[in-house]
């Protein structure tokens, strides 16, 4: 059974377009949360969503929202891709308290804007 | 702000020791946390460390040094399915997670 499972694992765009990226996980988790690793590596938080509500929203441009229709959910939608979107956004989730420090990724999506 | 500071390679010979070294600096702390990413593949947890000492997963350990800012992930009788990056990253407040740029580990025969 997969954990945290996202869709699509590829993405192919242009620029300009609207895109959202779907994010699922079955651990009964609190929290979920979205990274962008770009062509470096380095990974980097986008967002939390606790119960459905944000609890983090670090320096991401408003054209990223996300949406969560349960706690169970997080999708990314994106509004006008850039070039510089282009990236891989790894979806997770965790717990708050006990071992907060432990998040499951799920595999990833390649967003590639053209 | 945070920063965290790992090499960004490193070459280990198959059954060997290697260390993965991560110096932090950042405004508040919980922890330590070491996480395993293969090539095209996803982020994968290894150890956590809130308090200072070693803590041993099988052929992985991981260190902390609260005073020194500083923490190294150990691991032991190198396979060649351990070539991965390795990431350090630092939790510094309620699910905030802010990893390292990485340490690319090569083990060769």
């Amino acid at each position: 059974d997969t954990a945290v499972s996202q869709t699509p694992k590829y993405l192919v765009t242009q620029m300009g377009n609207d895109k959202s990226i779907k994010c699922e996980q079955n651990l009964g988790h609190d929290t979920m949360y979205w990274y962008k690793q770009d062509s470096k590596k380095f990974l980097k938080i986008m967002f939390s969503y606790n119960n459905k509500e944000l609890i983090i929203n670090e320096t991401v441009p408003n054209r990223f929202s996300p949406k969560s229709p349960d706690k169970a959910h997080l999708n990314l939608h994106i509004n006008s891709l850039e070039l510089g979107d282009s990236a891989v956004y790894f979806c997770a989730s965790g717990s708050i308290g006990g071992s907060a420090e432990t998040q499951y990724f799920g595999p990833g999506t390649r967003l590639l804007v053209l | 702000g945070q920063s965290l500071e790992q090499p960004s390679e490193v070459t280990a010979v198959e059954g060997a020791i290697v260390q993965i070294n991560c110096t932090y600096q950042t405004s508040g702390f919980y922890g330590l946390s070491w996480y395993q990413q293969h090539d095209g593949g996803a982020p994968t947890f290894l150890s956590y460390n809130a308090l200072d000492g070693l803590e041993e997963t099988g052929r992985f350990s991981s260190f902390l040094s609260r005073s020194d800012s500083y923490g190294y992930l150990l691991l032991q009788e190198l396979q060649m399915k351990d070539s991965a990056s390795y990431f350090c990253a630092v939790s510094s407040g309620a699910n905030n997670l802010f990893f390292g740029t990485g340490t690319r580990l090569t083990v060769i025969p």
